[in-house]
């Protein structure tokens, strides 16, 4: 299994469509929780930190569930502005160093 | 305003040169890493350093070489490269505790391999 995984994509949705992104991990000792969005040609940039108790940022809304090692990111009324991949992050608790998925495409249409 | 600084942000070099990128970060962080992304390819990580000591190596050929003279500096000197290198090439940076901050990206170099 691999650190750190998820579905490549793309979603293509259209606009004021809901989407939801999954990611799992594969060492139960990891501590943190991140989305990361990357849009073309650009760095990675933090969207949000996932919590255990779960958490949202306007549209946007993170899950975490420790038990299945599974994290989720759901966009409410995509904007053409959401187009981008979606990167999830976890901590490597063996080097206490960041681990990031390969991303999942999003693709927003009018 | 980033606090991850990469330079040049473009590169241009032949097969038989040699350069450095370098990689600068003003963040206090002690954990710093290498990744490389081809074009509308995922981020691959290459290395990864933790308190200055290199803790990964995801099977980087040799022509890709890593220093951390300290924790605030990375470079990646290169090598004899291929056109197959030609890719951006970016730095991170997180601070390494017991439940991490986020990493933090320098905006790259654009490596071409002519």
């Amino acid at each position: 299994r691999k650190e750190v995984e998820q579905d490549p994509g793309p979603f293509n949705v259209p606009e004021g469509a809901t989407v939801a992104f999954n990611c799992t991990y594969s060492n139960s000792a990891s501590q943190s929780f991140f989305w990361y969005r990357q849009d073309c040609r650009k760095e990675p940039k933090l969207l949000m930190s996932v919590y255990s108790s779960g958490n949202e940022d306007g549209r946007f809304t993170a899950q975490l569930n420790r038990a299945s090692q599974y994290i989720s990111l759901l966009i409410r009324d995509s904007k053409l502005s959401d187009s981008a991949t979606y990167l999830c992050v976890v901590n490597n608790a063996r080097y206490s160093t960041l681990t990031f998925g390969k991303g999942t495409m999003l693709l927003v249409s009018p | 305003e980033t606090g991850v600084t990469q330079t040049p942000r473009h590169l241009v070099m032949g097969m038989t040169n040699k350069k450095s990128l370098k990689c600068e970060q003003h963040l206090g962080h002690n954990a710093m890493y290498w990744y490389k992304q081809s074009a509308k390819k995922p981020l691959e990580l290459m290395f990864v350093y933790s308190l200055e000591e290199r803790v990964e190596n995801n099977s980087v050929p040799s022509r890709f070489s890593p220093e951390c003279p300290n924790s605030s500096h990375l470079f990646l000197h290169l090598h004899t490269l291929q056109p197959e290198d030609s890719a951006l090439y970016l730095c991170a940076s997180s601070q390494m505790v017991t439940g991490n901050t986020e990493a933090f990206f320098g905006q790259g170099t654009r490596l071409t391999v002519v």
